[in-house]
C-alpha cells in the first residue's frame, strides 16, 4: 500500500508555543489530505479537510486560527498548532487520498506542558 | 446520539476463536463501510471496505453490511495473537477522497 509519513512522531512543547506537524505522501500525489485527532481510547475526530492549493475546510467546533493547515503541494500538508495549551495534547493523524482509498500516517503524539 | 456507535470493549478471546465486531449507524446515506486496524501508537490501516449491503471475504476476515438495519460486522476466523489491536469501523458517502466518520474502536486481545 501507499506510504504516508508524519514528522515528528512525538513532540513535547511548552504552553504558549507553536508546533508544526508535517504529513507527506511518499509515493503518490494526494489531492486531498485530512487531519484527525484522537484522544486516548476514543475515536478519530476529523478536524479539517485540505485540498492542494486551496483553503482548508474545518469541521464545526475546530478553531481555524488555532489549527493552521497548509497544503502547499500534492505531497505535503502541514498542521500548525498555535499558542498550544495542555488541552491540545493529543494524537494527531493525517490521511492522504489519491483517486481511491485513504492512507493514514503513523500519527504524531503532541504533549503540551 | 453519535452517528456511529461501536462497543469499545475491551474484548479478549482465546487464540483460534471466531471474533465478531459490530457497529451501528444512524445516517442512511452512508454507502461505503470500512474496517481499520490500529496498533498501539500507530495510524489506522485499512482491512476491508464494502459498498452498500452484502458480504465480503478476504482470507480470515469477513465484512457484512445490513443497510436495512444500519448494522455492520467484521468477523475474524482462526484468530491469532497478531490480530490483537483496536478495530475501528468507518463510513463515508463516497470512496476515496471523502471524509470518514469513525466508530470509537474496539480493543481486541487474542490470548495465546
Amino acid at each position: 500500500g501507499a506510504v504516508v509519513s508524519q514528522h515528528p512522531s512525538r513532540v513535547i512543547c511548552k504552553s504558549g508555543t507553536s508546533v508544526k506537524i508535517e504529513c507527506r505522501s511518499l509515493d503518490f500525489q494526494a489531492t486531498t489530505m485530512f487531519w484527525y485527532r484522537q484522544f486516548p481510547k476514543q475515536s478519530l475526530m476529523l478536524m479539517a479537510t485540505s485540498n492542494e492549493g486551496s483553503k482548508a475546510t474545518y469541521e464545526q467546533g475546530v478553531e481555524k486560527d488555532k489549527f493552521l493547515i497548509n497544503h502547499a503541494s500534492l505531497t505535503l500538508s502541514t498542521l500548525t498548532v498555535t499558542s498550544a495549551h495542555p488541552e491540545d495534547s493529543s494524537f494527531y493523524i493525517c490521511s492522504a487520498a489519491g483517486s481511491y482509498e485513504q492512507y493514514f500516517g503513523p500519527g504524531t503524539r503532541l504533549t503540551v506542558t | 446520539q453519535k452517528e456511529v456507535e461501536q462497543d469499545p470493549g475491551p474484548l479478549s478471546v482465546p487464540e483460534g476463536a471466531i471474533v465478531s465486531l459490530n457497529c451501528t449507524y444512524s445516517n442512511s446515506a452512508f454507502q461505503y463501510f470500512m474496517w481499520y486496524r490500529q496498533y498501539s501508537r500507530k495510524g489506522p490501516e485499512l482491512l476491508m471496505y464494502t459498498y452498500s449491503s452484502g458480504n465480503k471475504e478476504d482470507g480470515r476476515f469477513t465484512a457484512q453490511v445490513d443497510k436495512s438495519s444500519k448494522y455492520i460486522s467484521l468477523f475474524i476466523r482462526d484468530s491469532q495473537p497478531s490480530d490483537s489491536a483496536t478495530y475501528l469501523c468507518a463510513m463515508s458517502f463516497k470512496f476515496g477522497n471523502e471524509k470518514l466518520t469513525f466508530g470509537t474502536g474496539t480493543r481486541l486481545t487474542i490470548i495465546p
